[in-house]
């Protein structure tokens, strides 16, 4: 079945403590992208990526990292997390261009204490 | 990319047609309109999109006038499960990598 999965899907964690949430798609897709969604301001952008080692900053990147050294994943990190990035996270992919759709994974949700 | 309003919620009943419209007056040539929706405690999902003719699939219908400056998603037969936020969005081609999601519909069925 043609997905992106995000793990975890649920995270807890405390202030400054490094973590890092998984994506992974099994389309082939050359675009992959990170969103974060809160309550009143709807889905932001975060980091995305054209392709293999091609990452750019989204609408709202500080306290974020990314990496892509391959197709198929796009992990991101909290180098060290604060409360303010308590949020429901998605992560989508694509053939990239805009005559195609993208896909979304599940989500994570993510409270920092 | 370019600007969409829509109503912030609709209603409709269970197994009739439902429209919902999105007007985007300052759309540009080169603009794909796409639709997404995001169910309760789920991911946004891809519905459709198009440039400037109509289009179907199997989940919708894309209405798009002449002028270009508005569109109408076309659910044929509400079921419980179309309940969700409908998300209009312009896509630039060759723009940021970006889509912008706005506020959305959130569509309520009534069974």
């Amino acid at each position: 079945e043609a997905q992106v999965t995000q793990n975890p899907r649920y995270l807890i964690t405390v202030t400054g403590k490094k973590l890092t949430v998984t994506c992974s798609q099994n389309m082939n897709h050359e675009y992959m992208s990170w969103y974060r969604q809160d309550p009143g301001l709807g889905l932001r952008q975060i980091y995305y990526s054209m392709n293999v080692e091609v990452t750019d900053k989204g609408d709202v990147p500080e306290g974020y990292k990314v990496s892509r050294k391959e197709k198929r994943n796009f992990p991101l990190i909290l180098e060290s997390p604060s409360p303010n990035q308590t949020s429901l996270y998605f992560c989508a992919s694509s053939y990239g261009g805009d005559n195609y759709g993208y896909t979304f994974g599940s989500g994570t949700r993510l409270t920092v204490v | 990319d370019a600007k969409t309003t829509q109503p912030n919620s609709m209603e409709s009943n269970e197994e009739e047609p439902v429209h919902l419209p999105c007007n985007h007056s300052t759309i540009s040539g080169t603009d794909y309109i796409h639709w997404y929706r995001q169910l309760p405690s789920q991911g946004p999902e891809y519905v459709i999109h198009g440039l400037t003719s109509n289009v179907n699939n199997r989940m919708a219908s894309l209405a798009i006038a002449e002028d270009r400056k508005s569109s109408t998603l076309i659910l044929h037969r509400a079921t419980l499960r179309d309940a969700a936020v409908y998300y209009c969005i312009l896509r630039d081609q060759g723009g940021a990598n970006n889509l912008f999601f706005g506020t959305g519909t959130r569509l309520t069925v009534i069974p």
